[in-house]
């Protein structure tokens, strides 16, 4: 598609349980990252790829989050035995180069995740 | 201090104000500079980049200020579509900061 695409758009898991997010950046894209935006606050930053480079992984809240991207395209972010305080909205954005294109990131429509 | 610090408002103006936000941060390092507006429950979109010259873009004028270390955004003659949350993100290779955001909620 033409943007980037995250499924599932809605996800409510019980606590305890893990979860896995997608994302499918813009074709040629190079850059990856992942974002989480809690209700009514900023973008809190988690994990960038770039290109074949080691990822920066370090936004990541804590050892229950890991995120992979195979194949310099998809990504999946996983959370491994849910707590209530990672509820929030999961955004994924990708963009052409690292940084300092004249056309920033493109995001997705995040995926909203809520733990019970 | 945090690195990207925005005003988070609310900015309440009503229809044909003229309003201004500005962002300020402390990496003087930093090379890239945008501003994204989020509307509620959906995700950032680029409204506009930030060029060390100023840029404008119809309504919207953009500047940098590096020596203060700030960018600003300009909207002339606001619409009631502009009301929104308009993010700042300024960053350097591999370390993108993005601010809290700025509400604006423009009445008719």
């Amino acid at each position: 598609g033409a943007g980037v695409s995250q499924s599932p758009s809605n996800k409510v898991t019980e606590k305890g349980k893990d979860v896995e997010l997608r994302c499918d950046p813009i074709s040629g894209h190079t850059a990856l990252y992942w974002y989480r935006q809690s209700l009514g606050q900023g973008l809190e930053f988690l994990i960038y790829f770039q290109g074949n480079s080691a990822p920066d992984k370090s936004g990541l809240p804590s050892d229950r989050f890991s995120a992979e991207r195979t194949g310099g395209s998809v990504s999946t972010l996983t959370i491994q035995r849910t707590q209530q305080e990672d509820s929030a909205v999961y955004l994924c954005a990708s963009s052409l180069v690292a940084i300092g294109t004249e056309y920033g990131y493109t995001f997705g429509s995040g995926t909203r995740l809520t733990v019970v | 201090r945090k690195e990207v610090e925005q005003d988070p408002g609310p900015f309440n103006v009503p229809e044909g104000a003229t309003v201004a936000f500005n962002c300020t941060y402390s990496n003087s390092a930093s090379q890239s500079f945008f501003w994204y507006r989020q509307d509620c429950r959906k995700e950032p979109k680029l409204l506009m980049s930030v060029y060390s010259s100023g840029n404008e873009d119809g309504r919207f004028t953009a500047q940098l200020n590096r020596a203060s270390q700030y960018i600003s955004l300009l909207i002339r003659d606001s619409k009631l579509s502009d009301s929104a949350t308009y993010l700042c993100v300024v960053g350097r290779p591999n370390d993108m900061r993005f601010g809290a955001g700025t509400r604006l909620t423009v009445k008719p």
